[in-house]
């Protein structure tokens, strides 16, 4: 499985955009990324996905460079509960199976 | 629904003691997994399962057990508990094929005297 590389923390003022970025410069073609978060001592969630193309959802962007070998997470106007350890995966889909492992994640601070 | 559910959400074991962790979910998802999370790191996985009646290993599987006989649970059995297997356990569920979003239990917090 390919590795990723995030910075190991990051703060960012309430109501303003933060930007999580995440390195994959191994990543294969067969390989997804996602991004998880872990608010304090709860089971982590998952936020989005992508292969190759931008996404969005109601919690927040995923750009992904054209060489696929990094991505931005975009929480477009974070808060103080979007405070958390957020996590940048890659991983294949293996026989219909997703096995994500995680590393160590970035932790994110949001300061009012 | 209740999502994933997991008991007990803390325990202390004795060094060589046994116990069983338990996990359900009512999503009616075929895949389940369980991982672990020593303090400062990520999570772990200890072992999965596509379905009922097949499991495989993860990274870190020794020392503990798995069994699916039903799509809803999914136990992990500690054989022998150890310092080592101090932790906070995580149980989770998800459609195979293009879903991705798994779905995180509360965690257990196991702490081996």
């Amino acid at each position: 499985d390919a590795k990723t590389t995030q910075p190991p923390s990051m703060d960012c003022a309430e109501g303003r955009a933060a930007n999580l970025p995440c390195n994959h410069s191994t990543i294969s073609g067969n390989e997804y990324v996602y991004w998880y978060r872990q608010i304090h001592s709860q089971g982590p969630q998952y936020i989005i996905h992508g292969l190759k193309n931008n996404e969005t959802n109601e919690m927040a962007s995923l750009i992904i460079t054209e060489d696929r070998k990094s991505s931005t997470l975009i929480l477009p106007h974070a808060t103080l509960r979007d405070t958390a350890v957020y996590y940048c995966i890659v991983s294949p889909v293996q026989g219909g199976s997703e096995k994500l492992v995680f590393g160590k994640g970035t932790k994110l601070t949001v300061n009012p | 629904n209740a999502g994933v559910t997991q008991t007990p959400k803390f325990q202390v074991l004795k060094t060589g003691q046994s116990m069983t962790l338990q996990c359900a979910q009512d999503m009616n998802h075929e895949y389940m997994s369980w991982y672990r999370q020593d303090p400062g790191m990520g999570l772990r996985l200890i072992h999965y399962s596509v379905g009922a009646g097949i499991t495989d290993q993860g990274e870190v599987p020794n020392g503990y057990n798995v069994s699916r006989s039903t799509t809803e649970d999914f136990p992990l059995r500690l054989l022998s508990a150890a310092p080592s297997q101090t932790s906070v356990y995580f149980c989770a569920s998800h459609r195979g094929g293009s879903r991705f979003e798994q779905f995180f239990g509360p965690g257990t917090r196991l702490t081996v005297l």
